[in-house]
């Protein structure tokens, strides 16, 4: 397993502004994921951040309004730009252990970053 | 395409008693894994169990079991000797062999009640 940690862990912002997420890893992880869950909803992808190379966002989700960044293969940061009320959610990064070819694929994540905007 | 399907949104299990939360998929792909996590009220993810499509036994990792019926594409969580502390979401989650990426769910919301 991986330990995780990310912050802030809460945050509180204002219409427009920006937030920074970062997220550490306790051991070298090629892929790491962040995901978007909004009030009451499941998880939903972002984008997965890989080291060296732009990250890969899903449909739907832009690098204007997410950007990642990946500088080593421990950390990476999530920044949600121009916040508006509907960025409200629990932001979490995540881990996966082993590659494509094996089934357990295991992703261990974050605390998540529960975020507010007014 | 794939897809997971959880139909029941709500669930109440006295302590001490066993449930089953249902967890059914699609895919068209023969490899392929099945997970299940639990989010507590902090809002963590916490993995649970894995099942891969091609284990001939079903996974059980303490008081988690997972009765994976392969033709009904079902990977239903049991929980046994529910406690106060299993109160939660839990999600089902499907990978496809030779990706990242996680479908989830819509999560069942489980309260333990005393």
């Amino acid at each position: 397993s991986a330990v995780i940690s990310q912050k802030p862990s809460r945050d509180i912002c204002q219409r427009g502004t920006s937030l920074t997420i970062q997220c550490q890893v306790d051991s070298q992880v090629t892929m790491m994921f962040w995901y978007r869950q909004q009030p009451g909803q499941s998880l939903t992808l972002i984008a997965t951040a890989n080291q060296g190379s732009e990250a890969t966002y899903e449909s739907g989700f832009v690098i204007d309004k997410f950007p990642i960044s990946r500088p080593n293969l421990t950390f990476s940061t999530l920044t949600v730009s121009n916040m508006s009320p509907e960025d409200s959610s629990i932001y979490l990064c995540s881990v996966g252990t082993g590659g494509t070819s094996n089934a357990k694929n295991i992703q261990y994540f974050g605390a998540g970053t529960r975020l507010s905007v007014l | 395409a794939q897809k997971i399907t959880q139909t029941q949104p709500g669930m109440f299990v006295q302590e001490k008693e066993a449930v089953t939360l249902d967890c059914t998929y699609d895919t068209s792909d023969p490899s392929y894994g099945l997970f299940w996590y639990k989010q507590p009220s902090s809002g963590e993810m916490i993995f649970l169990i894995y099942q891969g499509s091609y284990d001939q036994q079903n996974a059980t990792e303490g008081r988690y079991s997972l009765n994976f019926q392969k033709a009904r594409k079902s990977a239903n969580l049991v929980i046994s000797a529910s406690q106060l502390g299993d109160s939660a979401m839990y999600f089902c989650a499907m990978r496809e062999l030779g990706t990242y990426k996680y479908i989830f769910g819509t999560g069942t919301r489980l309260k333990v009640l005393a």
